[in-house]
């Protein structure tokens, strides 16, 4: 079974400024990741996904997110941050067999301050 | 394109009543996924469809949950009796059923039990 870490429960950081998001997984099987975002009172949207091919995957919103195999990592980055990139951040894990079932991380609330 | 439609938006009952949250996927997704949100447990998925036929309901909590999906526009989670921990808010996402391809998510019912 699979399992996802998100490292950090809650991110401040200041307007234009670069953030990290953390995500680590654990798996037996070769899988699929993805970094979804919610925004208040809404339901997640897609961000970003890696399937295969290029390790730097390019997401919406000037998102970007790294594959890292042998620390089994898919951290999320963006350069400069703005006011409303304010959203919960779900990092989320599916395997080859089970391809449409996703496990999520418990999320990282992402506050940017002017 | 319309997106996955969910009613009631919000629902505010008194325990030990019938609550039923109803979901409209997206037209031609073949999958659908109903979740859980709550601040201590994060997202958690409580069953998921394919081709209207229920694939895993592991996540369901107990016997008072039943979901149903009568035919590929429409599905039904179902609490009875409610109960004061059942207050969460319920997301359903569809998808297409094929590798790597994202769930899209509805905007969610926000159930209160008294």
């Amino acid at each position: 079974a699979q399992s996802v870490t998100q490292l950090d429960s809650q991110v401040p950081v200041f307007e234009e400024a670069p953030v990290e998001l953390r995500c680590n997984y654990s798996s037996s099987v070769s899988v699929y990741l993805f970094w979804y975002v919610q925004y208040p009172n809404q339901g997640l949207q897609l961000l970003l996904k890696y399937l295969s091919g290029s390790t730097l995957v390019k997401g919406i919103n000037g998102f970007e997110a790294e594959f890292n195999k042998s620390q089994t990592s898919f951290h999320l980055r963006k350069p400069s941050v703005h006011i409303s990139d304010t959203a919960e951040y779900f990092c989320a894990v599916s395997d080859f067999q089970g391809a449409q079932k996703l496990v999520f991380g418990q999320g990282t609330r992402l506050t940017i301050n002017p | 394109d319309a997106g996955v439609i969910q009613s009631p938006r919000h629902e505010v009952t008194e325990m030990g009543q019938e609550v039923t949250l109803r979901c409209k996927p997206i037209s031609g997704h073949d999958y659908l996924f109903w979740y859980r949100q709550t601040m201590m447990r994060g997202l958690e998925l409580l069953i998921y469809f394919n081709n209207n036929v229920p694939i895993d309901d592991s996540g369901m909590p107990e016997d008072r949950f039943s979901a149903k999906m009568p035919n590929a526009s429409f599905s039904t989670l179902k609490i009875q009796p409610s109960e004061p921990r059942d207050s969460a808010v319920y997301f359903c996402a569809s998808s297409w059923g094929q590798v790597g391809q994202p769930q899209h998510f509805g905007d969610g019912t926000r159930l209160s039990i008294l």
